[in-house]
């Protein structure tokens, strides 16, 4: 098994829906983040969270929420989807150890 | 604030050839991390090789090599004996050594490996 889960793996929504994408580790990291992928971009930080009473927002935090459930949950929502927000989403996890991201494989959203 | 930068949108390479994949980056703070990531059709992220700033001595795994220049703010990633395995997306990331711990990534190049 996967130590950063994401759900789902692909989904097509339509404008104005809410959708949740989940996130789950078995790591034992305290800190997770999400971040969105779009061609020519690069990674760009949505939200990041050190434990579980301490969210952060990234560069494009606009148009998303997050949810800390426990340390090994970290979910982002989309309360009223739009088009633009069509990309592929990453949830990472990182320890101090070794200053290394592990990534989940990767939720690709499609809205319409 | 930090930025990454990768200004080769994408490359070729020679199957068994070498190829160097650029990154510089920006920061005022003299501990940090540096990073290049894989990402192959699969999408899945992969780490390929990390540099802490303090080490003087530029990392190396296996095929996957790096010059890291600190005060030129330059981090290459070298690709020997490339294979076809090899192809797909490049990303180089930074992290500070302190504070908000966040990850700074470039935009990506591309690596095509031809047979």
């Amino acid at each position: 098994d996967a130590d950063v889960t994401q759900t789902p793996r692909n989904r097509i929504t339509k404008t104005g829906k809410r959708i949740m994408l989940e996130c789950s580790q078995t790591k034992g990291h305290d800190r997770m983040y999400w971040y969105r992928q779009d061609p020519g971009l690069g990674l760009r930080l949505i939200y990041y969270s050190f434990d579980v009473k301490d969210i952060n927002k990234g560069e494009i935090s606009d148009g998303y929420s997050v949810s800390r459930q426990a340390q090994a949950k970290f979910s982002l929502s989309l309360e009223s989807a739009i088009p633009n927000q069509t990309a592929l989403y990453f949830c990472a996890t990182s320890g101090l150890a070794t200053g290394e991201l592990f990534f989940g494989e990767g939720s690709r959203l499609t809205v319409l | 604030a930090q930025t990454v930068t990768q200004s080769q949108p994408e490359m070729s390479v020679q199957e068994a050839e070498t190829v160097t994949l650029s990154c510089t980056y920006d920061t005022s703070e003299s501990d940090y991390y540096l990073f290049w990531y894989k990402q192959p059709p699969s999408r899945q992220m992969i780490l390929v090789i990390r540099q802490e700033a303090y080490k003087q001595q530029n990392a190396t795994e296996n095929r996957f090599s790096v010059n890291f220049q600190k005060a030129a703010k330059s981090f290459s990633l070298k690709i020997s004996d490339s294979q076809l395995g090899d192809a797909a997306m490049y990303f180089c990331a930074y992290r500070s050594a302190y504070g908000t711990y966040k990850y700074i990534f470039g935009t990506g190049t591309r690596l095509k490996v031809l047979a």
